[in-house]
């Protein structure tokens, strides 16, 4: 079965500073992808970032990148010079290639950029 | 116009009700799916969809049903509503199967049953 570790429910940071927001993984497949989601109080889930499980390079989306450590089967999102838009909930999900469909949720960090 | 839509946006309910809770999109992906999230979780998977005629269970299906009326259409049916049902639901969509098919989500419909 598939699971997803983060393990920081919640963390403050001063705007324009760097934040890493951790994920861990479990699965036993070879091929999977790794995505972040952000979720604002509006409630809707806006997709970030996308890592697959062969990509050699890290996967970068403008000022969001993804630190992928494939030995440590860690996956986190690297925000750079944060801004007070980015307070939100942020998900780490993972699909698989075989099996059942669908994505695997963490249960989620609650970022809040402070001025 | 968004790609996907959900409706109603919100619901209120009551204990015993039947709902069905409603998803478009226009992105022409055959895959479609539905997820609910509890405050402090993830999303969890309750159904998916490969086309109109392939309808799988995800891993919370019981007390729920759909129907995949269109390539553009899959809604959620409550056939009798209860209150840990209360809940944000998601619908989803995606271009096809695989590790790298990325998941775009409707808006979201919050529902409460009293």
């Amino acid at each position: 079965a598939q699971k997803i570790t983060q393990t920081q429910p919640g963390m403050f940071v001063q705007e324009k500073e760097a934040v890493t927001l951790d994920c861990t993984y479990d699965t036993s497949d070879q091929s999977y992808g790794l995505f972040w989601y952000k979720q604002p109080s509006s409630g809707e889930m806006i997709f970030l970032i996308y890592q697959g499980s062969y990509d050699e390079q890290n996967a970068t989306e403008g000022r969001y990148s993804l630190n992928f450590q494939k030995a440590r089967k860690s996956a986190n999102l690297v925000i750079s010079a944060s801004q007070l838009g980015d307070s939100a909930m942020y998900f780490c999900a993972m699909r698989t290639g075989g099996g059942a469909d669908g994505l695997t949720f963490g249960k989620g960090t609650h970022l809040i950029i402070q001025p | 116009d968004a790609d996907v839509t959900q409706t109603p946006r919100n619901r209120i309910t009551k204990t015993g009700k039947r709902i069905m809770l409603e998803c478009s999109q226009t992105k022409g992906h055959d895959r479609m799916y539905w997820y609910r999230q509890d405050p402090g979780l993830g999303l969890r998977l309750i159904y998916y969809s490969f086309d109109v005629k392939d309808i799988n269970k995800g891993e919370i299906s019981d007390g729920y049903s759909v129907s995949r009326q269109a390539q553009a259409k899959f809604s959620l049916s409550l056939e009798s509503a209860i209150p840990n049902q209360t809940a944000l639901y998601f619908c989803a969509t995606s271009e096809g199967q695989g590790a790298e098919e990325t998941q775009y989500f409707g808006p979201g419909t919050r529902l409460l049953v009293l």
